[in-house]
């Protein structure tokens, strides 16, 4: 079946720009998350939708960064003003429960953004 | 805070040599322990998923291996081959708590298996 897509595959952006990243998740996965992935670095979280509950937004990194869910589907994570320390690889992850109460996740290609 | 490491941060093995990928893990409090696998300029692709109640899990030529307790899992990668060429990737899920579905990642192991 279809797994978790994301677009632009690459996007390549000027600084203090706003950009919008996508994510469609696998039909009938409840739950959502994004991910980051700087150079060097692992892979660092950054919100969470789980159903109709309010989104986890913990790891957002500043105000800059916002991300919605539309319909329980499809989510938008949002970058305004970019700076070039945004430039990372940005993942998206659906989830559904893979024994007891554990959520597996299944991830994106990924979105490459650079910030010049 | 939980703190995930891979060593080594790179390996690189002759084709058909079995090897070994170690994740350790400072909160042994977690839920479980995934294994991926993720291909240059691509998304991350699941391994394997251990329970905290569980001691390995296998598939194909993979086994993993949890010790909880000690804070440790391997990634055992028997008769090595080209296609395995990627970095692996180790990332846990606290047992509870707030955030407790999010996934703490390790920095990954990039493997080259040389033909």
């Amino acid at each position: 079946g279809a797994g978790v897509s994301q677009s632009p595959s690459n996007k390549v952006t000027e600084k203090g720009k706003d950009v919008e990243l996508r994510c469609d998740p696998i039909s009938g996965h409840t739950a959502l998350y994004w991910y980051r992935q700087s150079l060097g670095q692992g892979l660092e979280f950054l919100i969470y939708f789980q159903g109709n509950s309010a989104p986890d937004k913990s790891g957002l990194p500043s105000d800059r960064f916002s991300a919605e869910r539309t319909g329980g589907s499809v989510s938008t994570l949002t970058i305004q003003r970019t700076q070039q320390e945004d430039s990372a690889v940005y993942l998206c992850a659906s989830g559904i429960r893979a024994g007891g109460s554990s959520y597996e996740q299944y991830f994106g290609p990924g979105t490459r953004l650079t910030v010049t | 805070k939980q703190e995930v490491t891979q060593i080594p941060a790179a390996l690189s093995v002759p084709e058909g040599e079995n090897l070994v990928l170690n994740c350790s893990f400072t909160d042994s409090a977690i839920y479980n322990l995934q294994w991926f696998r993720q291909d240059p300029g691509k998304g991350l692709t699941s391994l394997l998923l251990i329970q905290s109640s569980q001691r390995e899990q296998t598939s194909g030529r993979l086994n993993a291996s949890l010790d909880k307790s000690s804070g440790r899992s391997t990634l055992y990668i028997a008769a090595s081959q080209p296609g395995d060429s990627a970095t692996y990737l180790c990332a846990v899920r606290p047992h509870s708590g707030a955030g407790s579905y999010q996934l703490t990642f390790g920095k990954g192991t990039k493997l080259s298996v040389i033909p």
